[in-house]
């Protein structure tokens, strides 16, 4: 059974960077996506962007480009993503799921969330 | 952008009635690129439905999807307890994916 999971919750003063882990169970790694999607507290879900994990190919939402930063390590089988310069309409929770490279953007399985408090 | 827009925002029903959720898009939407998941308070979201209509594994057949174009609907008959959620629609055939701002259902 593929199972996300996510590293704990984060506490940051404004202007400190986040990196926020995905660590994949059961499944070939390499053959799937990795988006990652935020939910600001009471609101609705958002792409910021996404990584192939076999080549390292990253795509960013305009929203989210030069804040984000999408990285991959394929001996552990986790992903990374990594969010600068935060400010406190970053707090949220931040969600990793997989998607077929078949259909990307189809989000299958879900890790189980990562808060991030910036104040 | 594909914008979607989902309505009611919030379903009062009872156990055993059927919900119907709406969610519109801002241009056509492909059948093979729409998908709902539930999200139950406090938790991750679930795929329920992609495809407009196929469930995902493990999905009670009372989760029923259709539409086409830029109308789709998800129904619930049936509604049971465990189905207390918020139910978003997400379209993934145009860049960015993007998703409704969600029903919320209250049993």
């Amino acid at each position: 059974q593929a199972r996300l999971e996510q590293s704990g919750a984060e506490v940051k003063t404004p202007g400190a960077s986040v990196t926020i882990s995905c660590k994949a169970f059961g499944y070939i790694f390499s053959d799937y996506y990795i988006f990652w999607v935020r939910q600001a507290p009471g609101q609705g879900l958002e792409w910021m962007g996404a990584i192939t994990p076999k080549s390292g190919t990253t795509s960013y939402a305009q929203k989210f480009q030069g804040e984000v930063t999408l990285t991959r390590d394929t001996s552990t089988n986790t992903t990374y993503m990594h969010l600068s310069s935060l400010r406190s309409q970053d707090t949220a929770v931040y969600f990793c799921a997989r998607a077929p490279i078949r259909l990307p953007g189809l989000l299958e399985y879900w890790g189980q969330g990562t808060l991030v408090t910036v104040s | 952008e594909t914008v979607l827009t989902q309505s009611p925002g919030t379903l009062s029903l009872s156990p055993g009635e059927t919900a119907t959720l709406s969610c519109r898009a801002s241009q056509s939407v492909g059948s093979k690129y729409l998908a709902w998941y539930q999200q139950k308070p406090g938790q991750a979201p679930r795929l329920l439905i992609s495809g407009t209509s196929t469930r995902a594994t493990g999905i009670p057949d009372r989760f029923s999807g259709s539409g086409s174009g830029t109308e789709f609907t998800l129904t619930i008959s049936g509604l049971e307890p465990e189905d207390l959620a918020t139910y978003f629609c997400q379209q993934y055939g145009d860049s960015p994916v993007t998703f409704g701002p969600g029903t919320k259902v209250d049993i």
